[in-house]
């Protein structure tokens, strides 16, 4: 079975300073990975995707975030965040249907 | 390429009332999913669909709950004799696969559901 470890249920941080939002996976079969980000009272849209290939996936709006199988990590990062990224922030693992992490609420102070 | 769109966005009504939401996928999405998302949690996965086909249904799905997909476009999810409990927010995607190849979930802005 998958399952996802959101670390964080809360990370503030000034505007742009750097913020790392910390993901851990298990799962049983290959694995699939994505990072969704949802704002007030809207639906999830994708940030970025692991499937397969380069380790290193680069995103939406800045973000990046960094497979790492021996440590089964996907934590996603943007060197310089802006009051605009302030939303939830969601972690998720698929086979046929995503599993979803907690979440992490990102609140950026000016 | 409209998006996912879902209907009504807000609903409010009484325990014991029935109540049904609606979800258009992308145009030639085959695949349909639906989730419920609780204040401050993550969604939860409720049941999916291949085309017509349900393919998978979650045990949060309680018999209560009914989805279907009828022709293969549209969904409609119903909650019969809704309790205070199932007040969520209910999200819908859809992804078009093809061959077991996973592909990305496009999401709905959801309906809010509040029962009194």
């Amino acid at each position: 079975a998958q399952s996802v470890t959101q670390l964080d249920s809360q990370v503030p941080v000034f505007e742009e300073a750097p913020v790392e939002l910390r993901c851990n996976y298990s799962s049983s079969v290959s694995v699939y990975l994505f990072w969704y980000v949802q704002y007030p009272n809207q639906g999830l849209q994708l940030l970025l995707k692991y499937l397969s290939g380069s380790t290193l996936v680069k995103g939406i709006n800045g973000f990046e975030a960094e497979f790492n199988k021996s440590q089964t990590s996907f934590h996603l990062r943007k060197p310089s965040v802006h009051i605009s990224d302030t939303a939830e922030y969601f972690c998720a693992v698929v086979a046929q249907k995503l599993v979803f992490g907690q979440g992490t609420r990102l609140t950026i102070n000016p | 390429d409209t998006g996912v769109s879902q209907n009504p966005r807000h609903k409010i009504t009484k325990r014991g009332q029935n109540v049904t939401f609606r979800c258009d996928p992308i145009s030639e999405h085959n695949r349909l999913y639906w989730y419920r998302q609780t204040l401050g949690q993550g969604p939860e996965f409720l049941t999916y669909f291949q085309n017509e086909a349900q393919l998978e249904k979650s045990r949060l799905l309680s018999d209560r709950f009914s989805a279907e997909r009828p022709k293969g476009s549209f969904s409609t999810l119903e909650i019969q004799r809704t309790e205070q409990g199932d007040s969520a927010m209910y999200l819908c995607a859809s992804s078009r696969t093809s061959g077991g190849v996973i592909d990305t979930q496009y999401f709905g802005p959801g309906t809010r559901l509040t029962v009194l």
